[in-house]
Protein backbone atom coordinates (compact mmCIF):
# COMPACT_ATOMS: atom_id res chain seq x y z
CA UNK A 1 0.00 0.00 0.00
CA UNK A 2 1.22 3.40 -1.21
CA UNK A 3 1.79 5.40 1.82
CA UNK A 4 3.64 8.32 4.00
CA UNK A 5 4.08 7.04 7.44
CA UNK A 6 5.18 9.84 10.15
CA UNK A 7 6.20 8.86 13.86
CA UNK A 8 4.80 9.84 16.30
CA UNK A 9 1.46 10.78 16.35
CA UNK A 10 1.38 12.83 19.12
CA UNK A 11 4.41 14.31 20.92
CA UNK A 12 4.87 16.64 24.21
CA UNK A 13 8.12 18.09 24.91
CA UNK A 14 9.52 20.86 26.98
CA UNK A 15 10.96 24.06 25.68
CA UNK A 16 14.49 22.95 24.67
CA UNK A 17 14.68 19.57 24.30
CA UNK A 18 15.72 18.45 20.74
CA UNK A 19 13.26 16.07 19.28
CA UNK A 20 12.81 14.53 15.56
CA UNK A 21 9.88 13.50 13.88
CA UNK A 22 10.78 10.84 11.29
CA UNK A 23 8.86 10.35 8.06
CA UNK A 24 9.35 7.70 5.22
CA UNK A 25 6.93 6.73 2.08
CA UNK A 26 7.63 3.58 -0.24
CA UNK A 27 6.64 5.60 -3.33
CA UNK A 28 10.02 6.46 -4.85
CA UNK A 29 9.15 9.68 -4.83
CA UNK A 30 11.65 12.25 -5.46
CA UNK A 31 9.67 15.40 -3.63
CA UNK A 32 8.95 15.74 -0.26
CA UNK A 33 7.92 18.54 2.10
CA UNK A 34 7.22 19.09 5.64
CA UNK A 35 3.95 21.90 6.53
CA UNK A 36 2.68 22.91 9.60
CA UNK A 37 -1.13 23.44 10.05
CA UNK A 38 -2.54 26.18 12.38
CA UNK A 39 -5.90 27.27 13.06
CA UNK A 40 -6.96 29.94 10.48
CA UNK A 41 -3.45 29.65 8.65
CA UNK A 42 -3.67 27.09 7.05
CA UNK A 43 -1.16 24.21 5.73
CA UNK A 44 2.79 26.18 5.30
CA UNK A 45 5.42 25.02 4.01
CA UNK A 46 8.24 24.71 6.56
CA UNK A 47 11.14 22.67 4.17
CA UNK A 48 11.20 20.64 0.70
CA UNK A 49 13.50 17.98 -0.57
CA UNK A 50 13.48 17.81 -4.38
CA UNK A 51 15.68 14.84 -4.37
CA UNK A 52 18.41 12.70 -1.83
CA UNK A 53 20.86 15.57 -0.58
CA UNK A 54 19.04 18.30 -1.75
CA UNK A 55 16.70 20.26 0.13
CA UNK A 56 15.47 23.90 0.78
CA UNK A 57 14.00 26.24 3.00
CA UNK A 58 9.98 26.55 2.71
CA UNK A 59 7.47 29.59 3.75
CA UNK A 60 8.27 29.27 7.82
CA UNK A 61 12.00 27.36 7.93
CA UNK A 62 13.12 29.03 10.97
CA UNK A 63 13.52 27.07 14.34
CA UNK A 64 13.59 23.34 11.97
CA UNK A 65 16.06 21.40 10.20
CA UNK A 66 15.55 18.64 7.85
CA UNK A 67 18.16 16.16 5.53
CA UNK A 68 17.86 13.49 3.30
CA UNK A 69 20.08 11.05 3.06
CA UNK A 70 18.16 8.37 1.48
CA UNK A 71 15.52 8.88 -1.05
CA UNK A 72 12.02 7.36 1.22
CA UNK A 73 13.52 9.16 4.61
CA UNK A 74 12.92 12.71 5.71
CA UNK A 75 12.99 13.91 9.16
CA UNK A 76 12.56 16.83 10.38
CA UNK A 77 14.60 17.87 13.10
CA UNK A 78 13.80 20.74 15.84
CA UNK A 79 17.21 21.65 17.70
CA UNK A 80 16.13 23.49 20.46
CA UNK A 81 11.75 23.70 20.18
CA UNK A 82 9.57 26.74 21.39
CA UNK A 83 6.16 26.99 22.48
CA UNK A 84 5.79 28.97 19.13
CA UNK A 85 6.02 25.67 17.52
CA UNK A 86 3.63 23.98 18.87
CA UNK A 87 0.97 22.69 16.03
CA UNK A 88 -0.01 19.59 13.74
CA UNK A 89 3.12 18.69 11.43
CA UNK A 90 2.64 17.08 7.95
CA UNK A 91 5.24 15.29 5.94
CA UNK A 92 4.16 14.90 2.20
CA UNK A 93 5.54 13.39 -0.79
CA UNK A 94 4.85 13.73 -4.70
CA UNK A 95 6.61 12.59 -8.40
CA UNK A 96 9.71 14.86 -9.48
CA UNK A 97 9.84 18.76 -9.91
CA UNK A 98 6.39 19.04 -11.65
CA UNK A 99 4.06 18.37 -8.93
CA UNK A 100 1.12 16.05 -9.18
CA UNK A 101 -1.23 14.53 -6.11
CA UNK A 102 0.60 14.51 -2.98
CA UNK A 103 0.54 12.07 -0.75
CA UNK A 104 0.16 13.43 3.28
CA UNK A 105 1.35 11.36 6.55
CA UNK A 106 -1.39 11.08 9.09
CA UNK A 107 0.23 13.79 10.64
CA UNK A 108 2.31 14.90 14.26
CA UNK A 109 0.46 16.58 17.04
CA UNK A 110 3.69 18.53 18.48
CA UNK A 111 3.01 20.35 21.85
CA UNK A 112 5.43 22.23 23.39
CA UNK A 113 5.43 23.37 27.05
CA UNK B 1 0.93 35.30 2.16
CA UNK B 2 -1.99 32.25 1.57
CA UNK B 3 -2.17 31.92 -2.48
CA UNK B 4 -5.52 29.93 -2.77
CA UNK B 5 -8.41 31.22 -0.08
CA UNK B 6 -11.07 29.31 0.08
CA UNK B 7 -14.80 30.73 0.69
CA UNK B 8 -17.02 30.42 2.62
CA UNK B 9 -15.33 28.87 5.49
CA UNK B 10 -18.03 27.17 6.95
CA UNK B 11 -20.78 25.69 5.31
CA UNK B 12 -23.78 23.43 6.69
CA UNK B 13 -26.03 21.34 4.49
CA UNK B 14 -28.47 18.39 4.79
CA UNK B 15 -28.04 14.92 3.05
CA UNK B 16 -28.63 14.79 -0.26
CA UNK B 17 -28.06 18.62 -1.10
CA UNK B 18 -25.43 19.97 -3.18
CA UNK B 19 -22.43 21.68 -1.62
CA UNK B 20 -20.05 24.38 -3.29
CA UNK B 21 -17.03 25.71 -2.42
CA UNK B 22 -14.83 28.44 -4.09
CA UNK B 23 -11.22 29.15 -4.11
CA UNK B 24 -9.01 32.22 -5.36
CA UNK B 25 -6.00 33.01 -6.08
CA UNK B 26 -3.53 35.40 -6.43
CA UNK B 27 -0.67 34.64 -9.19
CA UNK B 28 -0.37 32.46 -12.39
CA UNK B 29 -0.48 28.57 -11.95
CA UNK B 30 0.34 24.91 -13.24
CA UNK B 31 -2.38 23.35 -12.04
CA UNK B 32 -4.88 23.32 -8.88
CA UNK B 33 -5.60 20.47 -6.35
CA UNK B 34 -8.37 20.08 -3.76
CA UNK B 35 -7.42 18.20 -0.82
CA UNK B 36 -10.04 16.71 1.91
CA UNK B 37 -9.17 16.36 5.59
CA UNK B 38 -10.81 14.89 8.27
CA UNK B 39 -10.34 15.93 11.50
CA UNK B 40 -7.42 16.09 12.60
CA UNK B 41 -5.71 13.84 10.03
CA UNK B 42 -3.64 13.93 6.99
CA UNK B 43 -4.69 15.29 3.83
CA UNK B 44 -6.44 13.01 0.78
CA UNK B 45 -6.20 14.49 -2.38
CA UNK B 46 -9.25 14.63 -4.37
CA UNK B 47 -9.00 16.19 -8.13
CA UNK B 48 -6.51 18.09 -10.03
CA UNK B 49 -7.18 20.45 -12.31
CA UNK B 50 -4.45 21.71 -15.27
CA UNK B 51 -4.63 25.57 -16.10
CA UNK B 52 -5.50 24.68 -19.66
CA UNK B 53 -8.47 22.93 -18.06
CA UNK B 54 -12.04 24.57 -17.69
CA UNK B 55 -13.95 22.06 -15.92
CA UNK B 56 -13.05 18.10 -14.58
CA UNK B 57 -15.49 15.23 -12.70
CA UNK B 58 -14.64 12.55 -10.75
CA UNK B 59 -17.61 10.74 -9.09
CA UNK B 60 -19.87 13.51 -7.17
CA UNK B 61 -17.22 15.67 -7.55
CA UNK B 62 -17.19 18.74 -10.04
CA UNK B 63 -14.19 21.29 -10.36
CA UNK B 64 -14.28 24.08 -12.30
CA UNK B 65 -11.09 26.44 -13.17
CA UNK B 66 -11.75 30.04 -13.98
CA UNK B 67 -7.66 31.23 -14.98
CA UNK B 68 -9.00 34.92 -15.96
CA UNK B 69 -10.72 35.07 -12.74
CA UNK B 70 -8.09 33.30 -10.81
CA UNK B 71 -10.98 31.13 -9.10
CA UNK B 72 -11.72 27.45 -8.71
CA UNK B 73 -14.90 25.89 -7.26
CA UNK B 74 -15.67 22.45 -5.98
CA UNK B 75 -19.02 21.29 -5.94
CA UNK B 76 -20.00 17.56 -4.23
CA UNK B 77 -22.96 16.95 -5.34
CA UNK B 78 -26.15 14.76 -3.31
CA UNK B 79 -24.01 15.26 -0.58
CA UNK B 80 -23.42 12.17 2.41
CA UNK B 81 -22.68 12.85 5.91
CA UNK B 82 -19.58 10.64 5.05
CA UNK B 83 -18.33 14.21 3.15
CA UNK B 84 -18.10 15.54 6.60
CA UNK B 85 -14.50 17.53 6.12
CA UNK B 86 -12.36 20.66 5.66
CA UNK B 87 -11.81 20.91 2.04
CA UNK B 88 -8.35 22.47 0.87
CA UNK B 89 -7.58 24.00 -2.25
CA UNK B 90 -3.73 23.97 -3.40
CA UNK B 91 -2.30 25.71 -6.05
CA UNK B 92 1.20 24.66 -8.06
CA UNK B 93 2.56 27.67 -9.46
CA UNK B 94 5.99 28.17 -8.67
CA UNK B 95 7.58 30.69 -7.15
CA UNK B 96 9.96 33.25 -9.58
CA UNK B 97 11.83 34.79 -6.58
CA UNK B 98 12.88 31.25 -5.72
CA UNK B 99 12.26 29.06 -8.33
CA UNK B 100 10.53 26.72 -6.03
CA UNK B 101 7.35 24.79 -6.99
CA UNK B 102 5.49 24.11 -4.30
CA UNK B 103 1.92 23.29 -3.26
CA UNK B 104 0.54 26.58 -1.76
CA UNK B 105 -2.81 25.88 0.60
CA UNK B 106 -5.72 28.20 1.93
CA UNK B 107 -7.33 27.78 5.03
CA UNK B 108 -9.57 25.59 4.12
CA UNK B 109 -13.63 25.47 4.12
CA UNK B 110 -15.46 23.57 6.97
CA UNK B 111 -18.43 21.16 5.42
CA UNK B 112 -20.96 19.88 7.43
CA UNK B 113 -23.30 17.31 6.18
CA UNK B 114 -26.34 16.76 8.69
CA UNK B 115 -27.55 13.75 8.26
Amino acid sequence: EAQVTQNPRYLITVTGKKLTVTCSQNMNHEYMSWYRQDPGLGLRQIYYSMNVEVTDKGDVPEGYKVSRKEKRNFPLILESPSPNQTSLYFCASSRGQGLTEAFFGQGTRLTVV
Amino acid sequence: SQQGEEDPQALSIQEGENATMNCSYKTSINNLQWYRQNSGRGLVHLILIRSNEREKHSGRLRVTLDTSKKSSSLLITASRAADTASYFCATDGGRKDTGRRALTFGSGTRLQVQP
